[in-house]
Parts: structure tokens; sequence; C-alpha cells
């Protein structure tokens, strides 16, 4: 039933190690995004792809990168993890970027760095 | 920029009425939308707000006020599945980007 995939739930990577993070969806939305959240913090925007188009927020940094090889797959790519990018990573959709449209989360995976 | 400001927990007993307030002050405003998420989930959409006034869905509801930047969530007859955290965010007027306030942790307590 699951509509949005997120793989793994649990992912620790080395300091400096690149690491990917994948998501898929069954919803043939048009908009994925990726999020990251802290612990006890909001979610925070890093980008987003409509359609095929690639939207980068100010400050994400460049070491966060994404890939949308197709409509049901979107990755994210982190090329030189530091201590600070532990978090949750959210992936989300919606059928469009039209503001009424509510974003369909995945549970998420949780990043940890050693 | 754009503030959004919940409280940060609350506590509430089975069975009560909890009101969780958000104000923001955005550059552009298009929507706000309620979400609620457990502890080590994901988020789940539960309400969307862009003209005045309340939104009624069974035990929730979610008011909206423009002018004064205030939103509410209402959460009747509080149930113990209903200890979450509950995330208020804004839509500015491009596209379809949240951007998050920090969050109220609601505790339900028996």
């Amino acid at each position: 039933d699951a509509m949005v995939i997120q793989n793994p739930r649990y992912q620790v990577t080395q300091f400096g190690k690149p690491v990917t993070l994948s998501c898929s969806q069954t919803l043939n939305h048009n908009v994925m995004y990726w999020y990251q959240q802290k612990s006890s913090q909001a979610p925070k925007l890093l980008f987003h792809y409509y359609d095929k188009d690639f939207n980068n927020e100010a400050d994400t940094p460049d070491n966060f990168q994404s890939r949308r090889p197709n409509t049901s797959f979107c990755f994210l790519d982190i090329r030189s993890p530091g201590l600070g990018d532990a978090a949750m990573y959210l992936c989300a959709t919606s059928r469009s970027r039209d503001n009424n449209q509510p974003q369909h989360f995945g549970d998420g995976t949780r990043l940890s760095i050693l | 920029g754009q503030n959004i400001d919940q409280p940060t927990e609350m506590t509430a007993t089975e069975g009560a009425i909890v009101q969780i307030n958000c104000t923001y002050q955005t550059s552009g405003f298009n929507g706000l939308f309620w979400y609620q998420q457990h502890a080590g989930e994901a988020p789940t959409f539960l309400s969307y707000n862009v003209l005045d006034g309340l939104e009624e869905k069974g035990r929730f509801s979610s008011f909206l006020s423009r002018s004064k930047g205030y939103s509410y969530l209402l959460l009747k007859e509080l149930q113990m599945k209903d200890s979450a955290s509950y995330l208020c965010a804004v839509i500015k007027a491009a596209g379809n980007k949240l951007t998050f306030g920090g969050g109220t942790r609601v505790l339900v307590k028996p």
C-alpha cells in the first residue's frame, strides 16, 4: 500500500564517504521533493523536481545533489558527508505545483555518520 | 524571509480538546497546511487552509486568519494515538514549496 517508498530506513556511512538515498513513488506524481529533518526540528526543503526540471533551494549545500532518472524514482546523493549531515531525510511527492496539492511523504531514511 | 512560530510542547488529557496555534510572517502567502508526525514516521496530511475561516474534518478542525497571520489546529475528543508532533507549514506565493514551523509535540495523558 505504501505510495512513497524510501530505502533504506536506516543508513550508516563513514565521514566523507559518498552515500545515496533512494525514493520511489507509485502515485505518478509530477513533483518530488527532498527534505532534511534534524532531531526535534522542522523538515527543511533541500530541492525538488518538477518533472525533469531540478529546483535547488538557495541555501542547500553543494555537497547535496539529486537525480531523477524517471517519474517514479528520485535519488539524493551526498558527496562527502560530514557529521552535521546526520539527519532524517524525507522524500515527498505532489501531483502538481498547484498550491492546494498536499505533499505525500515517505517514511524517511535516518542517516548516521561515523 | 519567513518566521513560523508554534509552541514547542503541549499536554492534554484523553477526551479533552487541545488548540495548537501557529503564527507566521511571510513575504508571500498562498496557503497553510497542518501535518501530523508520529515519532520516527513520515508527516501525514491533516488540513489545508487558504481562505479565512474554519475547516472541519471529523475530530480535527483548522482555522485561518490571513490578516492576522494566524492559524490554529483544534483536536477534539483526544485519543492516546493523537500523541504526536503537529507541524504548521506555509506555502509561499510561488509554487507548492512548504516552509515548516518547528512543530508542536502533543502528549495525551490518560
